[in-house]
């Protein structure tokens, strides 16, 4: 069982629809868990970060963490084409180091 | 705030040659780690230092190599090049206070070995 997992996808969503990207981790002393979106050819840049169970809402990004069943996902609402990217997910483990799932390639059809 | 600067952004080398690569920090940030990341693979974590001490380190072979400075400027080095060498190297940096662990990455060096 790979330590972070994600859906390579790709995934592929209509303009203005929600888009869900969705993550597993195998620690459950895990406590920081991060949202990065990685454009073609560029570096990974941070969407969001979540230490808690439950929601959390930045614009039309929404993170969601549920510690009991090791998941956490990403919403995307109102999806853009410039939304489309590969989205990482990454873990900071018990450990202290910082695990990363190989990433959803979303795609937002206009 | 300046964000984190790598240098050079582009290299092209032959293999058996060997390479260094640069990163510099956010200004107060004493976290740096290395990645690899080749065409359609995920981020592969090299090795992470702290207080000029390598704190972890990844699944790479020993001809990979870094070191970190007072400063918390870093620097990898890659002995005896392979054309599998040849990737997207990444540096982040972290303020590591607390568990939080958030990584900002610079825009990376592209190395390409013939």
């Amino acid at each position: 069982q790979k330590e972070v997992e994600q859906n390579s996808g790709p995934l592929s969503v209509p303009e203005g629809a929600i888009a869900s990207l969705n993550c597993t981790y195998s620690d459950r002393g895990s406590q920081s868990f991060f949202w990065y979106r990685q454009y073609s050819g560029k570096s990974p840049e941070l969407i969001m970060s979540i230490y808690s169970n439950g929601d959390k809402e930045d614009g039309r990004f929404t993170a969601q963490l549920n510690k009991a069943s090791q998941y956490v996902s990403l919403l995307i609402r109102d999806s853009q084409p410039s939304d489309s990217a590969t989205y990482l997910c990454a873990v900071l483990y018990s450990n202290y180091q910082l695990i990363w799932g190989a990433g959803t390639k979303l795609i937002i059809k206009p | 705030k300046a964000g984190v600067t790598q240098t050079p952004r582009y290299l092209i080398k032959t293999r058996g040659q060997q390479v260094t690569l640069s990163c510099s920090p956010i200004s107060g940030h004493r976290s740096v780690s290395w990645y690899q990341q080749t065409p359609g693979q995920g981020l592969q974590f090299l090795f992470e230092y702290f207080s000029e001490t390598q704190r972890n380190k990844g699944n790479f072979p020993g001809r990979f190599s870094g070191r970190q400075f007072s400063n918390s400027r870093s620097e990898m080095n890659v002995s005896t090049l392979e054309l599998g060498d040849s990737a997207l190297y990444l540096c982040a940096s972290s303020q590591d206070s607390g568990h939080q662990e958030t990584q900002y990455f610079g825009p990376g060096t592209r190395l390409l070995v013939l």
